[in-house]
């Protein structure tokens, strides 16, 4: 079974609709990160979470709220989807490491397509 | 000057070759780098971890130069296989990661 889950894989939805991305992990790490995707663009930062009920807006959180209501869970909202949130979105994990050390890996889950009409 | 850059590439590269990437970075405090491998339309993976002046892997070697704030892929030995998207990610001390726009590789037949 895969460590990081997404769903769902492929969404298409018109603009104004609002829209709920979920992303659970079974690998018990307490950071968890929500990124969009563009051709050319690389990865960029929506939100991330360091802890249940932590939250911290990214380089483009406009447009997008997240909930994290367990360690395992972070959810991704767009409240009223538009066209340029077209996007492939990606979860991820890493775990804190220890005081001190170098910070470690990312996990990523699979991705979800969203196209908003 | 963006936090960390690459050459995005393409860079085609026969069967056999070995080919270089380099990306550079503008936090000098940064401790930790990485460089993941993203196939087309899937998530990133993993590929290597550098933490001091560099890492060896098989056919794949990471160098870090901090006086001069960049590193290096070194692939060695392409295969087709290796084609792919090859991130460079700096993490942001005790916080986020920062993603370069990533190279891309294709080794040809």
């Amino acid at each position: 079974d895969a460590d990081v889950t997404q769903t769902p894989r492929n969404r298409i939805t018109k603009t104004g609709k609002r829209i709920m991305l979920e992303c659970s992990q079974t690998k018990g790490h307490d950071r968890m990160y929500w990124y969009r995707q563009d051709p050319g663009l690389g990865l960029r930062l929506i939100y991330y979470s360091f802890d249940v009920k932590d939250i911290n807006k990214g380089e483009i959180s406009d447009g997008y709220s997240v909930s994290r209501q367990a360690q395992a869970k972070f959810s991704l909202s767009l409240e009223s989807a538009i066209p340029n949130q077209t996007a492939l979105y990606f979860c991820a994990t890493s775990d804190q490491g220890l005081a001190g050390e170098p910070i470690n890996e990312q996990f990523f889950g699979p991705g979800t397509r969203l196209t908003v009409l | 000057r963006k936090e960390v850059e690459q050459d995005p590439g393409p860079f085609n590269v026969p069967e056999g070759a070995t080919v270089a990437f380099n990306c550079t970075y503008s936090n000098s405090a940064s401790q930790s780098f990485f460089w993941y491998r993203q196939d087309c339309r899937k998530e990133p993976k993993l590929l290597m971890s550098v933490y001091s002046s560099g890492n060896e892997d098989g056919r794949f070697t990471a160098q870090l130069n901090r006086a001069s704030q960049y590193i290096s892929l070194l692939i060695r030995d392409s295969k087709l296989s290796d084609s792919a998207t090859y991130l460079c990610v700096v993490p942001l001390y005790g916080q986020n990661f920062v993603f370069g726009p990533g190279t891309r590789l294709s080794v040809l037949p």
